[in-house]
């Protein structure tokens, strides 16, 4: 059963232009959402993160957008560098679940010349 | 940010042979450690929440004999796979919380290959 999911396994976005990454979840129980990049063989990059009592969260060039009725999370990259190609999972943490997170299926992001 | 390392970060070892793969935080203390498990082009999955003092935590369908966890310090966890088949080769990663509990910081990983 998974409880978070990423449906674009793959993005290609040019350089310059803006990324969106979507996540979905099912659990109710999430409060907290958090965005990780990951590069091969390494862990993961903590990026940003949202409680689920604000609707945006905005850092340098990354944002991102939760919309709690329709259980639904999106990161904004903007400009787009490539540098930003990696994998994102989006992961989830629900309350007092003592930081147990729930991640993605992640979306691999190819920023292109 | 907290720093988290992990060794070996790459082991290759014959079946049936036990593997121990260290998870520390250099720079804090953490009462409480996770180990996950990733596939190739899957997910992270949390296999196990490792507590200081105490047993850990198993996720459902993750042996608990077979993946032994130890938490014998506030700043060292270890996982030990035991008798380690072909289908243990996975990327396993370690991570521990930080003072926001909400924040978690993860190791750079290691790659088990069972041969």
């Amino acid at each position: 059963d998974q409880q978070v999911k990423q449906n674009s396994p793959s993005l290609s976005v040019q350089e310059g232009r803006i990324s969106i990454l979507n996540c979905d979840y099912t659990n109710s129980m999430f409060d907290y959402f958090l965005w990780y990049k990951k590069y091969p063989a390494e862990g993961p990059t903590f990026l940003i993160s949202i409680s689920s009592i604000k609707d945006k969260n905005e850092d340098g060039r990354f944002t991102v957008f939760l919309n709690k009725s329709a259980k639904h999370l999106s990161l904004h990259i903007v400009p787009s560098q490539p540098g930003d190609s990696a994998v994102y999972f989006c992961a989830a943490k629900g309350t007092g679940t003592a930081s147990k997170l729930t991640f993605g299926t992640g979306t691999r992001l190819q920023v292109t010349l | 940010g907290a720093v988290v390392s992990q060794h070996p970060s790459r082991v290759i070892c014959k079946s049936g042979t036990s593997v121990k793969i260290e998870c520390r935080s250099l720079d804090f203390q953490a009462t409480t450690m996770f180990w996950y498990r990733q596939f190739p082009k899957q997910s992270l999955m949390l296999m196990a929440t490792s507590n200081e003092g105490s047993k850990a935590t198993y996720e459902q369908g993750v042996e608990k004999d077979k993946f032994l966890i130890n938490h014998a310090s506030l700043t060292l966890s270890t996982l030990t796979v035991t008798s380690a088949h072909p289908e243990d080769s996975s990327f396993y990663i370690c991570s521990a919380p930080g003072l926001d509990h909400n924040e978690q910081f993860f190791g750079p990983g290691t790659r088990l290959t069972v041969l």
